[in-house]
């Protein structure tokens, strides 16, 4: 079946440095990706929406000079948590979505750490 | 606006059947999903409908009505390992996924 990777799986950083943090597709291209941040006992919280070689299409609230991201290719989306703080903290999860494919598949999250 | 709705918690017995119901008001419908979540991991996919009817997969079976706006996963010979949470998500007319809130499933012996 489809396998998306996330990389890293835990990152701590200090509050005020960016964090990048990858999605990749492994066996089939992605041309859309979404990116969801999940804080505890609480449900997904979609951020955004990436179509390869276009810009991202974020959710209300979200700040998109905050959250970078980045869909150069069909394999490989990027979230950059810029200027981080610990409000921060919280378990982001990539998801792909590959040509007629209904099916999403998601990424093992990265549980991002702002001390 | 959209909006879905299931039960924020159900307690169960091992070897046990359970229904966990999600009704939804959505703009469009293209789907509905069933993915299972265990704590500090992301979902995985349980099943998918877009038609009426039951969809059977092993000890798990997903219903659904377009009609009623409802559906639910039905859990079979429940297992210690199935404690888990629950997310109903429906694909709306711009094929985005609305999410569930969840419903945090927990077995007892």
């Amino acid at each position: 079946g489809a396998v998306v990777s996330q990389h890293p799986s835990r990152v701590i950083c200090k509050s005020g440095t960016s964090v990048k943090i990858e999605c990749r597709s492994l066996d089939f291209q992605a041309t859309t990706m979404f990116w969801y941040r999940q804080f505890p006992k609480q449900s997904l919280m979609l951020m955004a929406t990436s179509n390869e070689g276009s810009k991202a299409t974020y959710e209300q609230g979200v700040e998109k000079d905050k959250f970078l991201i980045n869909h150069a290719s069909l394999t490989l989306s990027t979230l950059t948590v810029t200027s981080a703080h610990p409000e921060d903290s919280s378990f982001y999860i990539c998801s792909a979505r590959g040509g007629a494919d209904y099916e999403q598949y998601f990424g093992p999250g990265t549980r991002l750490t702002v001390t | 606006g959209q909006n879905i709705d299931q039960p924020t918690e159900m307690t169960a017995t091992e070897g046990a059947i359970v229904q966990i119901n999600c009704t939804y008001q959505t703009s469009g419908f293209n789907g509905l999903f069933w993915y299972q979540q265990h704590a500090g991991e992301a979902p995985t996919f349980l099943s998918y409908n877009v038609l009426d009817g039951l969809e059977e997969k092993g000890r798990f079976s997903s219903f659904l009505s377009r009609s009623k706006g409802y559906s639910y996963l039905l859990l079979k010979e429940l297992q210690m390992k199935d404690s888990a949470s629950y997310l109903c998500a429906v694909r709306d007319s711009n094929y985005q996924l609305i999410w569930g809130a969840g419903t945090k499933l927990i077995i007892k012996p």
